[in-house]
């Protein structure tokens, strides 16, 4: 069976530092792969998405950049955190074959940035 | 026109009765309707899913009633339990196209005992 990790849970960084937040998926091969950001209390915004390795797209402008280094890697970065990035980021995955429209996110990382 | 328009924001039930949330779109490409469920601290789960060639699926206590004509489809959640507080989102994906879903923002679902 499939299964989506992410980490770390949880995360309290000051203003200004790197970003690094990983999400591996195991059990299937070459899925499509997605970061969302979710803020207290709303709905979910589409930040990157891949349909294969080094293939990233960005939904929205910001300082946040991803890499998928590895079929099953998905990697959220930054250089310098600002207060606005604070938020729960969930990483998911879809089948790229014929069951491709469902998807399964992961446990969630916490980011609180002071 | 890439938008799932959800409502209500949130809703408050009483242990037993029936919760409605409502979802309505515009693109008519829009061809895979999943509802998800996220309890605090916890990322999405899939609760139940349909395809427009019917109007309605039913798994246990969870009805999606889907209306092709006017754009709308619904979860209904029969005989509400305070396990089922949580968080419920609506997506819609054209499965011929990008592969996004796009959600709708959200209803929290508290259930009183």
């Amino acid at each position: 069976s499939q299964t989506i990790h992410q980490w770390p849970a949880t995360l309290v960084q000051p203003v200004g530092s790197p970003l690094s937040l990983e999400c591996t998926v195991e059990g299937t091969s070459n899925p499509n792969l997605y970061w969302y950001r979710q803020a207290a209390g709303r709905g979910l915004q589409l930040l990157f998405y891949s349909v294969g390795i080094g293939q990233i797209s960005s939904e929205v402008p910001q300082n946040l950049s991803a890499s998928r280094p590895q079929d099953r890697q998905f990697i959220l970065s930054s250089k310098k955190l600002l207060l606005s990035d604070s938020g729960f980021y969930l990483c998911a995955w879809s089948d790229s074959g014929g069951a491709k429209d469902t998807q399964y996110f992961g446990p969630g990382t916490r980011l609180t940035v002071l | 026109q890439q938008q799932v328009k959800q409502s209500p924001q949130s809703l408050i039930v009483q242990k037993g009765g029936i919760s409605i949330i409502n979802c309505a779109y515009e693109n008519t490409a829009f061809d895979y309707f999943p509802w998800y469920q996220q309890f605090p601290g916890k990322g999405p789960a899939l609760l139940i899913a349909i395809r427009p060639d019917v109007s309605e699926k039913k798994e246990g206590r969870f009805t999606i009633s889907f209306n092709k004509s006017a754009k709308q489809f619904s979860l209904h959640i029969m005989d509400s339990q305070p396990g089922d507080s949580a968080t419920y989102f609506c997506a819609a994906k054209n499965e011929g196209g990008s592969e996004k879903l796009v959600f709708g923002k959200g209803t929290k679902l508290t259930v009183n005992p």
